[in-house]
């Protein structure tokens, strides 16, 4: 089956742009998750859907950054008014959520630039 | 805060065998995983472990002592195509949010 996809795969934009990055997660997952890797790092969390649940945005680095997800669907992660320092690889992943889940499947990511 | 410590780069030639360390310190723990991910690629799922001790899948082995807040991927028999990054990562809840580690990169070398 389809695994889960991500775009655009890559996206430069000038710095006080805005941007919006869409996430399509495996079907029938309910758990969706962001990510950002900058360059040779570690994944950092940044929000994460739960079914009907509310998000956690406790890892969102500031409020320039918002996310929506429609139902069990499509999320989208927004930056606005981008700096340099979001230049980065944008990961989203998906789960089954549920209890016995822990496995988590990611996407190619977007990398974006920020000039 | 949440920190999660391993090294940064392992070298080592095809056949060997290699053990990544990996210690935490997290608010709170439900699982510890391991991710791979190549150059470029998306991070791929290697291992879990929720209980202490030892799981094997194949070349791969992960272990886990929660009472040392520690653990291990250990890689046998490497392959060229072991050449990757590999990441570990704790889960709070089930099905919940990871705080990664770092990252080690491992070289295969022939």
């Amino acid at each position: 089956g389809a695994g889960v996809s991500q775009s655009p795969s890559n996206k430069v934009t000038e710095k006080g742009k805005d941007v919006e990055l869409r996430c399509d997660p495996i079907s029938g997952h309910t758990a969706l998750y962001w990510y950002r890797q900058r360059l040779g790092q570690g994944l950092e969390f940044l929000i994460y859907f739960q079914g009907n649940s509310a998000p956690d945005k406790s890892g969102l680095p500031s409020d320039r950054f918002s996310a929506e997800r429609t139902g069990e669907s499509v999320s989208t992660l927004t930056i606005q008014r981008t700096q340099q320092e979001d230049s980065a690889v944008y990961l989203c992943a998906s789960s089954l959520g549920d209890a016995y889940s822990y496995e988590q499947y990611f996407g190619p990511g977007t990398r974006l630039t920020v000039t | 805060g949440q920190s999660l410590e391993q090294p940064s780069e392992v070298t080592a030639v095809e056949g060997a065998i290699v053990q990544i360390n990996c210690t935490y310190q997290t608010s709170g723990f439900y699982g510890l995983s391991w991710y791979q991910q190549h150059d470029g690629g998306a991070p791929t799922f290697l291992s879990y472990n929720a209980l202490d001790g030892l799981e094997e899948t194949g070349r791969f082995s992960s272990f886990l002592s929660r009472s040392d807040s520690y653990g291990y991927l250990l890689l046998q028999e490497l392959q060229m195509k072991d050449s990757a990054s590999y990441f570990c990562a704790v889960s709070e809840a089930a099905g919940n949010k990871l705080t990664f580690g770092g990252g080690t990169r491992v070289l295969v070398k022939p």
